[in-house]
């Protein structure tokens, strides 16, 4: 079946850290993979995305790169800001799925001052 | 732009009582809506897919005699829980797509509390 592992967290770091956030999965086939983030009090949004292998998504200073040799999709970014506190998921939508989306468990981000 | 809304944002409610949650794209129409449950520290769990015009379809394990859902409109689908019982407490999301494209677009969320 398809399924979505990510790092537990939360993930405590100071600001101007380098971040990571784990994330593997399990599919048939060649689905998509997101991350979407959860600010306090607000919807999930769209964080980045890639369709295909190799495909690298990237946004406000995030990234991740769709591995399919390690079916990983670790979000990175180099800096983080106080403002990246949040939950983070990754999530994947499987090929012909008619846009349903498999979430990970989420990740919790604080950035420390 | 592509903005889900959802009301009520919190509700708590007696056991044995029925819950209606709306779901709201205010600014696109989406053919496709999306019903998710979330538990404390958990993932996102999709109840139902709903489509304007036609039936929902209920994921594996989700009773849709317990979860009514209805898209009357590519603007609004409303899910229903009925007969409500403590078990059923839980964070409940919604999500559009706008018509043709994958991008889902998330509600904030309903908190319901069955006491």
């Amino acid at each position: 079946g398809n399924s979505v592992t990510q790092m537990e967290g939360p993930v405590t770091l100071s600001e101007e850290a380098f971040l990571t956030i784990n994330c593997t999965y399990t599919a048939t086939g060649y689905p998509s993979l997101f991350w979407y983030v959860q600010y306090p009090g607000e919807g999930l949004q769209l964080l980045l995305k890639a369709t295909k292998a190799d495909d690298k998504g990237s946004n406000k200073g995030f990234e991740a790169t769709y591995r399919k040799e390690t079916t990983s999709f670790h979000l990175e970014k180099g800096s983080v800001q106080v403002s990246d506190s949040a939950v983070y998921f990754c999530a994947l939508s499987p090929p012909r799925g008619y846009n349903k989306l498999i979430f990970g468990a989420g990740t919790r981000l604080a950035v420390h001052p | 732009g592509a903005v889900v809304s959802q009301h009520p944002s919190w509700v708590i409610c007696k056991s044995g009582t029925s819950v209606k949650i709306e779901c709201r794209s205010l600014d696109f129409q989406a053919t496709t809506m999306f019903w998710y449950r979330q538990f404390p520290k958990q993932s996102l769990m999709l109840m139902a897919t709903s489509n304007e015009g036609s039936k929902a379809t209920y994921e594996q394990g989700v009773e849709k005699d317990k979860f009514l859902i209805n898209h009357a409109s590519l603007t609004l689908s409303t899910l229903t829980v009925t007969s409500a019982h403590p078990e059923d407490s839980s964070f409940y999301i919604c999500s559009a797509a706008p018509s043709g494209r994958e991008t889902q677009y998330f509600g904030p969320g309903t908190r319901l509390l069955v006491l």
